[in-house]
């Protein structure tokens, strides 16, 4: 049974069109990743919630956002595509992210295409 | 910063074959390191991890071990098949660190 999932599984957008991709997990984890995977690169983190609370990474553009509105689902927003935004995008949970050997959960990404 | 860096791939073995993918990495202290795969159309899982020097992590016949000299994570299979055709991934979190840092990833395909 899926734990973290995420919908839809190929989304296809238009350069500066807003999008939004979502994810949910029924794992009641109080942490929840974002990471944007290019191809051949390795996941790199945007952002991550520990239950509302907000973290950004210093490098992620200001073009990216996300919403938690409660325990089970995580939204990313992109307000405005461009051709450099085509990725896989990847959401992921765990308990609790200040344990240095803590297991991440992860979903089955989204792969985003900007035409 | 802390990073992490794989052995390019793509690897391509004949089944039965034994598998070696290097991860080297760079942190402050002493971090926890991990090997994370990903099979065609899934999500990431993790395979294994060490959480101290010289702790061996092993899993699904797989095996690394934390090398804190040479500052290493090589992953291991004595003999490969079909069905480990993947994704992997070596990462750390360092202590006190709140995120896992992947490295490249390394795509694996065995050949029958």
């Amino acid at each position: 049974d899926a734990m973290v999932i995420q919908n839809p599984r190929y989304q296809v957008t238009q350069f500066g069109k807003p999008v939004t991709l979502s994810c949910s997990q029924t794992l009641n984890h109080n942490v929840m990743y974002w990471y944007q995977q290019k191809s051949s690169q390795a996941p790199k983190l945007l952002f991550h919630y520990y239950d509302k609370d907000f973290n950004n990474e210093a490098d992620t553009p200001d073009n990216f956002q996300s919403r938690r509105p409660n325990t089970s689902f995580c939204f990313l927003d992109i307000r405005s595509p461009g051709l450099g935004d085509a990725a896989m995008y990847l959401c992921a949970t765990s308990r609790d992210p200040r344990g240095t050997n803590e297991k991440l959960f992860f979903g089955s990404g989204t792969q985003l295409s900007v035409l | 910063g802390d990073s992490v860096t794989q052995m390019e791939g793509p690897v391509t073995l004949s089944e039965e074959a034994f598998l070696t993918i290097n991860c080297t990495y760079t942190a402050t202290g002493y971090p926890s390191l991990f090997w994370y795969v990903q099979y065609p159309g899934e999500g990431l899982q993790l395979l294994l991890k060490a959480t101290k020097a010289d702790d061996k992590g092993s899993n699904k016949g797989f095996e690394a071990t934390y090398r804190k000299e040479t500052t290493s994570f090589h992953l291991e299979k004595g003999s490969v098949q079909v069905s480990d055709s993947a994704v992997y991934f070596c990462a750390l979190v360092s202590q006190g660190a709140q995120k896992l840092v992947f490295g490249q990833g390394t795509r694996l395909t065995i050949n029958p």
